[in-house]
């Protein structure tokens, strides 16, 4: 079964701890996305990657960052310098040049 | 960049009511457009999309019509089912980025 999984989906952590939520593909698409997801916000997204060894940052990239080393991982690290990282992280996939995407169940984030 | 508007939830039906979800866009040339649903603690699936002007997408008893004269891609279902309360995103995507701009999400209750 081909899809996209997230892990895991609850994760709590300590104010001041870099976290990283795993995505992990199987659809042999080039492009992986994070967005964050927080109440009546719908989505934003953090950073995308469209190659291996490649991403580029979203519209809130500011306190995480990735990595893209194999085609089917796209790890985000979520650092204490994001100011408010508790939220709702999803991550998707798509082909490059291709129109929809394919989403993660989701992680949810809770900091204290 | 591409803006997408949706109107604000919560949207609260009987069963079997007809259902109507606005969305409006702006966009440069002529985007490709879509319907995502989120079912609670889940991730977003893709329920429909139309990439023309005239185009209808339709799934699962919904249907959009792509309306470029007045920017335009509401979603409509006649008759709706409990099963159907969820999150309901618009989307929209052009300008070869191939990254879509997301609505802000309309939540939808379906009372029995």
């Amino acid at each position: 079964d081909g899809g996209i999984t997230q892990s895991p989906k609850y994760l709590f952590r300590k104010e001041g701890q870099n976290v990283t939520l795993s995505c992990e593909q199987n659809l042999n698409h080039d492009a992986m996305y994070w967005y964050r997801q927080d109440p009546g916000q719908g989505l934003r997204l953090i950073y995308y990657s469209q190659i291996v060894n490649d991403f580029q940052k979203g519209d809130i990239a500011e306190g995480y960052s990735v990595s893209r080393e194999k085609k089917e991982s796209f790890p985000l690290t979520v650092t204490s310098a994001q100011k408010n990282p508790t939220a709702f992280y999803l991550c998707a996939s798509s082909i490059v040049g291709g129109q929809e995407q394919y989403f993660g169940p989701g992680t949810r984030l809770t900091v204290t | 960049g591409n803006s997408v508007t949706q109107m604000e939830g919560p949207v609260t039906l009987s069963e079997e009511a007809f259902l109507t979800i606005n969305c409006t866009y702006t966009a440069t040339g002529y985007p490709s457009l879509f319907w995502y649903v989120q079912y609670p603690g889940e991730g977003l699936q893709l329920l429909l999309k139309a990439t023309k002007a005239d185009d209808k997408g339709s799934n699962k008893g919904f249907e959009a019509t792509y309306r470029k004269e007045t920017t335009s891609f509401h979603l409509e279902k006649g008759s709706v089912q409990v099963s159907d309360s969820a999150v309901y995103f618009c989307a929209a995507e052009s300008g070869g980025s191939y990254i879509p701009t997301f609505g802000r999400g309309t939540s939808l209750i379906v009372h029995p």
